[in-house]
């Protein structure tokens, strides 16, 4: 079946625009991870959603950060007043449970910030 | 709070050579154990898994065995080949622990290079 699709593939944007980064997980998966990768720093987790619970944001970096969850199935992660530090590849992931045992992640996002 | 470490890359092999990368965790709960690779312009894929000490988790040739004892996870495989060259990322998930953590913490990544 089709897996975790993420649009779009690449980001190009200049230092102080916003941008939204979408994420569509995979059908009747309830939880979903937003992460950031950067070279050299591994996978940094942003935020995690389980079904209609508040989602979990400890792990944005900033205010400048925020994600929201539509009907429990697509995401969107904005990045307001970009930051030349935000470029990196963002990546989403979802799973059938809340827990970490059977992540599917998807191709991810390349922002870059100029 | 919980982490991961993993052996610094990058790592350079032969074909048929045998490869260990390092995994140590710090974590207060039980955690389970994962080994994610990323191939060349792919995204993470799960490779093996363990989730109670003791566990070997297998796929592909890699293994990896949950250690408590030493809070280790080292990922070996007998004999590597080129289309193995990625990067491999330990993880753990503290969800047997019961707490608010939902996500999985990962290492830095070890990028692994065969040449035929």
């Amino acid at each position: 079946g089709a897996g975790v699709s993420q649009s779009p593939s690449n980001k190009v944007t200049e230092k102080g625009k916003d941008v939204e980064l979408r994420c569509d997980p995979i059908s009747g998966h309830t939880a979903l991870y937003w992460y950031r990768q950067s070279l050299g720093q591994g996978l940094e987790f942003l935020i995690y959603f389980q079904g209609n619970s508040a989602p979990d944001k400890s792990g944005l970096p900033s205010d400048r950060f925020s994600a929201e969850r539509t009907g429990g199935s697509v995401s969107t992660l904005t990045i307001q007043r970009t930051q030349q530090e935000d470029s990196a590849v963002y990546l989403c992931a979802s799973s059938p449970r809340k827990l970490g045992r059977s992540l599917n992640f998807g191709p991810g996002t390349r922002l870059t910030v100029l | 709070g919980d982490s991961v470490t993993q052996m610094e890359g990058p790592v350079t092999l032969s074909e048929e050579a045998f490869l260990t990368i390092n995994c140590t965790y710090t974590a207060t709960g039980y955690p389970s154990l994962f080994w994610y690779v990323q191939y060349p312009g792919e995204g993470l894929q799960l490779l093996l898994k363990a989730t109670k000490a003791d566990d070997k988790g297998s796929n592909k040739g890699f293994e990896a065995t949950y250690r408590k004892e030493t809070t280790s996870f080292h990922l070996e495989k007998g004999s590597v080949q080129v289309s193995d060259s990625a990067v491999y990322f330990c993880a753990l998930s503290d969800e047997n622990y019961g707490g608010s953590q939902g996500n999985l913490i990962f290492g830095k990544g070890t990028k692994l290079s065969v040449k035929p």
